[in-house]
């Protein structure tokens, strides 16, 4: 079955340290891919999309992702996390084929210590 | 606040009985999404309306449904609720699938729903 998955359930860093939250997804063919984040109490943000071109992809906040095709994977980035970043991170895959649905990772939640 | 509004935020109701779940989607917009995030299954997606008729369908069981209306705003109901619906319920929005995925998809807040 096709699906996504979110290796990190639970990552605590300290600030000024690097971020690295893993994703990867099931799916053959075409896909375009999404990171969301949601903040306590907030609505799920869009941080960044991939669609085609440069795997390596720059999204708002200082987050980048960086898609390989070879590994289905699609990996968050952040080279230095502030307490403002804790939230509940999600990677989301739609398969070309399957219209406008997102399939949601289960989440990462994300915990900056000061 | 993205724009898309949701009401109820928080809904409590016993087991057998029906609700309904409302939409109000970014102004302009015309697509509405439901999605359903529980702690076993994650976030879930639903079903799709755009501009008034079922776009994509996901994982919505056969005792929910949906519709848009035509002034766009959209209503999610739930019937014959059983504990395991217990959920936040998000609706999302987009401008117009013309540009297909490519349009950025908005999400509301969600409507917390605990069936006892």
């Amino acid at each position: 079955a096709q699906s996504v998955s979110q290796h990190n359930h639970h990552v605590i860093l300290s600030e000024a340290a690097s971020l690295e939250l893993g994703c990867n997804y099931s799916y053959g063919g075409t896909v375009n891919l999404f990171w969301y984040v949601q903040y306590p109490g907030q609505h799920l943000q869009l941080l960044l999309k991939y669609f085609s071109g440069d795997p390596l992809v720059k999204g708002i906040k200082g987050f980048e992702a960086e898609f390989i095709k070879s590994k289905f994977s699609f990996n968050l980035r952040k080279p230095s996390v502030q307490w403002s970043d804790t939230a509940e991170y999600f990677c989301a895959v739609n398969a070309g084929n399957s219209g406008y649905a997102l399939n949601f990772g289960k989440g990462t939640s994300l915990l900056v210590t000061p | 606040d993205s724009g898309v509004t949701q009401t109820p935020k928080h809904l409590i109701t016993a087991t057998g009985q029906r609700v309904t779940l409302r939409c109000s989607p970014r102004s302009g917009d015309l697509s509405v999404y439901w999605y359903q995030q529980s702690l076993d299954q994650g976030l879930q997606f639903l079903i799709q309306y755009y501009n008034g008729e079922e776009r994509a369908k996901g994982n919505i069981l056969e005792r929910f449904s949906a519709q848009q209306f035509p002034d766009l705003h959209s209503e999610l109901n739930l019937s014959s609720l059983e504990l395991g619906d217990s959920a936040l319920y998000f609706c999302a929005s987009s401008v117009d699938p013309g540009q297909g995925i490519r349009n950025t998809i908005y999400f509301g807040e969600g409507s917390w729903l605990t069936v006892v």
